[in-house]
């Protein structure tokens, strides 16, 4: 089942804050996020993984809540740089596949 | 180190058509995943391959079909296209399980159905 993604869209100043959140119907093992920007692929961002591992950017932080079965992306003194869309795929065992949500378009201004 | 990369870039059909996709991992992945993208309805999973062995399928109808090779280099297939079938079509590879390992996205496939 899908997880829901929000908010839809998001339009920051440079500097501030974000969070962007996902949310399933389902328990989880784990949740992926991924940036993708517009005409080109999407780029890894993190994996958070039932029990507490994560594998991802520094730069990035994000948080699983395994019990509610969401995850929220926080985006700290946003830059020009993080615009485009956030999708986070989900997966509910440890041999299924990822189901991603339709995805946070953010948009940063100078 | 190449990424994936996926051929061809651009592919335009007419209905009932069929088309075949080709995807590239990078070197050493043994995982392919394969998505379609259309306009508000975000990465939908279309299967995923590990060595050669077709691990996760999702819901889309049997026209389309995939298949690795030994080398994991990667094909899907769509028989008797559709208008609907017009999308972006992205293949991701990983060294494990797409699930608990990190993917890296090719350009994709731009396909056209008229």
């Amino acid at each position: 089942q899908q997880p829901v993604q929000s908010p839809q869209a998001v339009i920051l100043r440079e500097g501030e804050d974000a969070v962007i959140n996902c949310s399933s119907s389902k328990a989880l093992y784990s949740v992926h996020w991924y940036r993708q920007k517009h005409g080109e692929a999407p780029v890894f961002l993190m994996i958070l993984l039932k029990g507490g591992e994560q594998k991802g950017h520094e730069k990035i932080s994000a948080s699983f809540n395994e019990k509610k079965q969401q995850s929220s992306l926080y985006l700290t003194a946003s830059q020009l740089s993080y615009s485009g869309t956030y999708f986070c795929g989900t997966e509910g065992g440890s041999q299924g596949n990822l189901i991603f949500g339709k995805g946070t378009k953010l948009s940063v201004k100078p | 180190k190449a990424g994936v990369t996926q051929t061809p870039r651009y592919l335009i059909k007419t209905r009932g058509q069929q088309v075949t996709l080709s995807c590239s991992p990078i070197s050493g992945h043994r995982s392919v995943s394969w998505y379609q993208q259309t306009p508000g309805q975000g990465l939908q999973f279309l299967f995923e391959y590990f060595s050669e062995t077709q691990r996760n399928k999702g819901n889309f109808p049997g026209r389309f079909s995939g298949r690795q090779f030994s080398n994991s280099r990667s094909e899907m297939n769509v028989s008797t296209l559709e208008l609907g079938d017009s999308a972006l079509y992205l293949c991701a590879s990983s060294l494990g399980p797409a699930s608990t390992d990190t993917q890296y996205f090719g350009p994709g496939t731009r396909l056209t159905v008229l």
